[in-house]
This record gives structure tokens, C-alpha cells and sequence, in this order.
């Protein structure tokens, strides 16, 4: 199984920073990653799938790279509402398809 | 749009078995993959296992085997997750959320989700 470890667990950054999150998967994955958001009482939502793409409606401030075992999400100016916890998710190797632990990003 | 819509929320007792629907509506439903994941009280994410619908066969995850069935009614567009031999730790939100891809190489990405099912087990 693999597992995805996030970094760090909590970032704490105000409005108009950058965030960079963190994915590092236990064995080469590819580009099979995925960013979800989760806010407080819904469900997750898909940001980017194969590690660069952009969802349906996702704003341009979100993006993704990376690719064998090291991988970002980078919020390039953050708003008000993209404060919330942020998953990775593989599908390189499944079943099962697994997820990091998450990281949360919270207003400083 | 798809739209996936569960059931409501359920208690239930430690050794018994609970049922979560979930029904998709205004989207494509037979080819595309339906996965089930939970979510635990103040945990991450973990995925349980799916169903393309139109070809009956769910695909599971090793921490569930032999304790999940997941179904799917074409007539209806709804699927399944039927947990069996319940405990505490099971207590968590079900979510449904279907692939955002038919086309098998593209698929393991979940777009969109339903609202979730609270299941609680206690005694």
C-alpha cells in the first residue's frame, strides 16, 4: 500500500500569502495525484488531478506539480474561503486508492 | 451536472449492519465508477472501495473485506454500501462520490461527492 505523507500538518498564513503545501508518497506514484479541500462540515472538493490539472471551477490561484514522489499544491494568493484542510490522494497503485493524513491551513 | 444525493443519517448497535444509499441524478450513471470513503470524527480520509455500475463488480479495499458489499441498481441510478459486523470504530461519515472519468485510464479521481451519511454505532 502507499502511503502519502503530507507536510506540514498545520500552516498558519494570513490573507494575499502564499501557501505551499507538501505530498511525499512512499514509492515513485507518477503524476496518479490528486488535491482535494474540505471545509468544516462538507465534503471534500476535487482541486487537481494528475498532479497539475485543474478541476472544473477551480481558480488559477490553486496549482500542482510534481511527479514521482515529491509533490505541491501551491496557492498562489490566498482568499478568505481557501482556508480549510487540503488532502492528497493517489490512484498510481489500487486498490487501494489512498489519501494523506491532510494538512490544515489556518488564518494567522 | 451529476448530483449525488444519500441517505440519512443512522444509529446503530454494535454487531449489526447498516446500509447507506447514495442516488445520482442529472449525469451519467452505468460507466462511470461510484467509490465509497469515510471519514472518522476529527480524521482523514479513507477509501473503502467502488462499483462501475454497469458491470457489477465492486473493487475493495483490505481493511474492508469480507465486512463491505457495495451494489448498484441501474433501474434506479442508486448505489450501495452495506457495512456489516458494526463497532464503535466505525462511527463516521460515509461519503459516495463518483469518477470524474469513464475512460478506465483516467479514472481514480473523485468529481463529484455526495453530502455524507453519519453513521453511528453505540449501545
Amino acid at each position: 500500500e502507499i502511503v502519502l505523507t503530507q507536510s506540514p500538518a498545520t500552516l498558519s498564513l494570513s490573507p494575499g500569502e502564499r501557501a505551499t503545501l507538501s505530498c511525499r508518497a512512499s514509492q515513485s506514484i507518477s503524476s496518479y495525484l490528486a488535491w482535494y479541500q474540505q471545509k468544516p462540515g462538507q465534503a471534500p472538493r476535487l482541486l487537481i488531478y494528475d498532479a497539475s490539472n485543474r478541476a472544473t471551477g477551480i481558480p488559477a490561484r490553486f496549482s500542482g506539480s510534481g511527479s514521482g514522489t515529491d509533490f505541491t499544491l501551491t496557492i498562489s494568493s490566498l482568499e478568505p474561503e481557501d482556508f480549510a484542510v487540503y488532502y492528497c490522494q493517489q490512484r498510481s497503485d489500487w486498490p487501494p486508492i489512498t489519501f494523506g493524513q491532510g494538512t490544515r491551513l489556518e488564518i494567522k | 451536472q451529476v448530483q449525488l444525493v444519500q441517505s440519512g443519517a443512522e444509529v446503530k448497535k454494535p454487531g449489526s449492519s447498516v446500509r447507506v444509499s447514495c442516488t445520482a441524478s442529472g449525469g451519467s450513471f452505468s460507466n462511470y465508477p461510484l467509490n465509497w470513503v469515510r471519514q472518522a470524527p476529527g480524521q482523514g480520509l479513507e477509501w473503502m472501495g467502488g462499483i462501475i455500475p454497469s458491470f457489477r463488480t465492486a473493487t475493495y479495499a483490505q481493511n474492508f473485506q469480507g465486512r463491505v458489499t457495495i451494489t448498484a441498481d441501474e433501474s434506479t441510478s442508486t448505489v450501495y454500501m452495506e457495512l456489516s459486523s458494526l463497532r464503535s470504530e466505525d462511527t463516521a461519515v460515509y461519503y459516495c462520490a463518483r469518477d470524474r472519468s469513464h475512460i478506465v485510464s483516467q479514472q481514480g479521481w473523485f468529481d463529484p461527492w455526495g453530502q455524507g451519511t453519519l453513521v453511528t454505532v453505540s449501545s
